[in-house]
């Protein structure tokens, strides 16, 4: 079966302290992909990064920065000096190659303090 | 370009009534997908539609049922309503429902159930 672990429910920081929220996975596909979405409370699910099961190397855009192990089955995000405007729940998701079925863990609420 | 777009953005109905929730992929794509996010938690997945077939089902009483027209637009309908159907609806859509592609997601629309 697969399914997707975000073990941590809510996370609070300061302004322009880091933080990392954790995803681990669980898969028997060997080709997969593996996604982190934003929602603000506005509802939308915003699109940060996909990533396939073939690409072990970690991603920097910004701010942000993704870190995928396969050892490990995680896929962790970290936001290098955190700003209000990052407060909202991330999702990390899961999907088997030739389907457009999302697996999602239950999202980490970050909450980022002026 | 408009991105995918749901209608309506909020409704309140009663236990037994029926909803019908649309949806818009964004031009060029021919894959919708539905799913249901209950406050607190991730996205479930219910359908998935591609050239008006149905590509795949989530684990969702047969209540739940959608259709895909030849536009690609999508209309998810639930019948006899509970309680339990109070959530945020989510619709997104993909250029071929292969999984390769990023899923780009609405602002759903919001169900509450009395």
């Amino acid at each position: 079966a697969q399914k997707v672990t975000q073990a941590q429910t809510e996370i609070s920081v300061v302004e322009k302290e880091d933080v990392t929220l954790d995803c681990v996975y669980e898969t028997r596909d060997t080709t997969y992909y593996l996604f982190w979405y934003k929602q603000p409370p506005s509802g939308e699910l915003v699109f940060l990064i996909r990533r396939n099961s073939f690409d072990e190397q970690n991603e920097i855009s910004g701010r942000y920065s993704w870190n995928f192990q396969k050892s490990t089955s995680s896929f962790n995000f970290t936001i290098t000096a955190s700003q209000v405007v990052d407060s909202a729940v991330y999702f990390c998701a899961l999907r088997s190659y030739n389907t457009d079925k999302l697996i999602f863990g239950t999202g980490t609420r970050l909450q980022v303090f002026p | 370009d408009a991105g995918v777009t749901q209608s309506p953005t909020h409704l309140i109905k009663t236990r037994g009534q029926q909803v019908t929730l649309r949806c818009s992929p964004i031009s060029g794509h021919k894959s919708v997908s539905w799913y249901q996010q209950v406050l607190g938690q991730g996205p479930q997945f219910i359908f998935q539609y591609y050239e008006k077939e149905e590509r795949g089902r989530g684990n969702f009483p047969d209540r739940f049922s959608a259709r895909q027209f030849p536009n690609y637009s999508s209309e998810l309908n639930v019948n006899a309503l509970l309680l339990g159907d109070s959530a945020l609806y989510l619709c997104a859509s993909s250029p071929v429902g292969t999984g390769t592609g990023e899923l780009f997601f609405g602002e759903g629309s919001r169900l509450t159930v009395l």
